[in-house]
């Protein structure tokens, strides 16, 4: 497809489980982004891929949060022993010039 | 570390003209964006102001004013559609962008 795309729309699992979610960004974009919002909130950065360089993995809340990004494809946003407060809608996006950045639909994450 | 401020909600009428400011404390600046989202939707682009002035696009334009630290937001001719919640960010270099809280606008009939 042309847009960013995420995957699940949507994830309920129980506290303590690990969950995966995945993005694919639109061709051809070199920075990729992951960010979360809580209801009625603003968007919070949580890691930063631009190329090959090393992630920017400064707003990563605890180390239950890891994410990887295979070349400039693919990333997953990998969430360990899921809490009550991780329950949030998670937005990638991609972007190839300073300031626009595209985002996907988001998977809305819910823990029980 | 970069903060920004905009109002909560706004609202208007049909037609009017609503302004949206923001103000931000950034430790580097690059530019000053614009999104829209509806509820349940994902952000939208609207604009990017990287110099001083007023980028018109539309309806829609966005002012920036980097010695004082303010943007602006201008919806014109406003439509019922345009209910939505509008933030501002600042990119300050890395290319992630520091989002504000967002205003809540609505329009009535």
């Amino acid at each position: 497809g042309a847009g960013v795309s995420q995957s699940p729309s949507n994830k309920v699992t129980e506290k303590g489980k690990d969950v995966e979610l995945r993005c694919d960004p639109i061709s051809g974009h070199t920075a990729l982004y992951w960010y979360r919002q809580r209801l009625g909130q603003g968007l919070e950065f949580l890691i930063y891929f631009q190329g090959n360089s090393a992630p920017d993995k400064s707003g990563l809340p605890s180390d239950r949060f890891s994410a990887e990004r295979t070349g400039e494809s693919v990333s997953t946003l990998t969430i360990q022993r899921t809490q009550q407060e991780d329950s949030a809608v998670y937005l990638c996006a991609s972007s190839y010039r300073e300031g626009e950045q595209f985002f996907g639909p988001g998977t809305r994450l819910t823990v029980l | 570390g970069q903060s920004l401020e905009q109002p909560s909600e706004v609202t208007a009428v049909e037609g009017a003209i609503v302004q949206i400011n923001c103000t931000y404390q950034t430790s580097g600046f690059y530019g000053l964006s614009w999104y829209q989202q509806h509820d349940g939707g994902a952000p939208t682009f609207l604009s990017y102001n990287a110099l001083d002035g007023l980028e018109e696009t539309g309806r829609f334009s966005s002012f920036l004013s980097r010695s004082d630290s303010y943007g602006y937001l201008l919806l014109q001719e406003l439509q019922m559609k345009d209910s939505a919640s509008y933030f501002c960010a600042v990119s300050a270099g890395r290319r992630a962008l520091t989002f504000g809280s967002g205003t809540r606008l609505q329009v009535q009939p």
